[in-house]
């Protein structure tokens, strides 16, 4: 059974804030790291897709890095606005599973107030 | 378009009914899937079909029955649920599962409740 860990569960911060959050899994097996967000009553949204060490993705105010040899993940946000308010989701996809099986870590649960 | 379709959005349904849920996608993506979501803990994978065949089934129980009719269409057909089988139903497409880097696009899911 795969571990994929998020810290924290949820967090509150004021608009304007920066932010990170993390995702842990196994480095072992490790092939691909997706991350996604999810508003209330939405569909979850792709953010990104990362597989090489020392990757850095970027989108609007949100980047992402990954670190596979250590097995971790951590997710920014950049002045943090009140419609960034959602539950992140990382999800790993591990080597040695079937193709298309991802494993959901909990999620953080992020408030951002005006 | 990257919207992935659902119906019905909310299903309250007895533990005698049969029932089935709705999954719609026009990205002519071949891979399929159904996620179960119960409060506070992560999507689950149920079943996979890549190219309107079933590739994968986690040891979902027979209660569970999916199918996909063609490359757009996903049923999942539910009889004699029980009440812990209440929770959010997703549904998600790929291009294709021989990738484990390619995004699966969600929809907004079906929460059924088991009375």
């Amino acid at each position: 059974i795969l571990n994929v860990e998020q810290s924290p569960q949820s967090l509150h911060v004021q608009e304007g804030d920066s932010t990170n959050f993390t995702c842990s899994f196994p480095s072992s097996n490790f092939y691909a790291l997706h991350w996604y967000r999810w508003e209330t009553a939405k569909s979850p949204e792709a953010l990104f897709v990362m597989t090489l060490n020392g990757d850095e993705k970027k989108k609007g105010r949100i980047s992402a890095t990954l670190n596979t040899k250590e097995g971790y993940s951590y997710l920014y946000i950049k002045g943090s606005q009140p419609e960034d308010s959602a539950t992140y989701l990382c999800a790993l996809h591990a080597g040695g599973t079937s193709y298309g099986k991802l494993t959901f870590g909990q999620g953080t649960i992020l408030t951002v107030h005006p | 378009d990257t919207e992935v379709t659902q119906t019905p959005k909310h299903l309250v349904m007895g533990m005698t009914n049969k029932k089935s849920l709705k999954c719609e996608q026009h990205m002519g993506h071949r891979a399929m899937y159904w996620y179960k979501q119960k409060a506070k803990k992560p999507p689950e994978l149920m079943f996979v079909y890549s190219y309107e065949k079933l590739s994968i089934n986690e040891s979902v129980p027979s209660r569970f029955s999916p199918e996909c009719p063609n490359s757009s269409l996903l049923n999942l057909h539910l009889h004699a649920l029980q009440p812990e089988d209440s929770a959010l139903y997703l549904c998600a497409s790929s291009r294709k599962t021989e990738s484990r880097t390619d995004t699966q696009y969600f929809g907004p899911g079906t929460r059924l409740t088991v009375l």
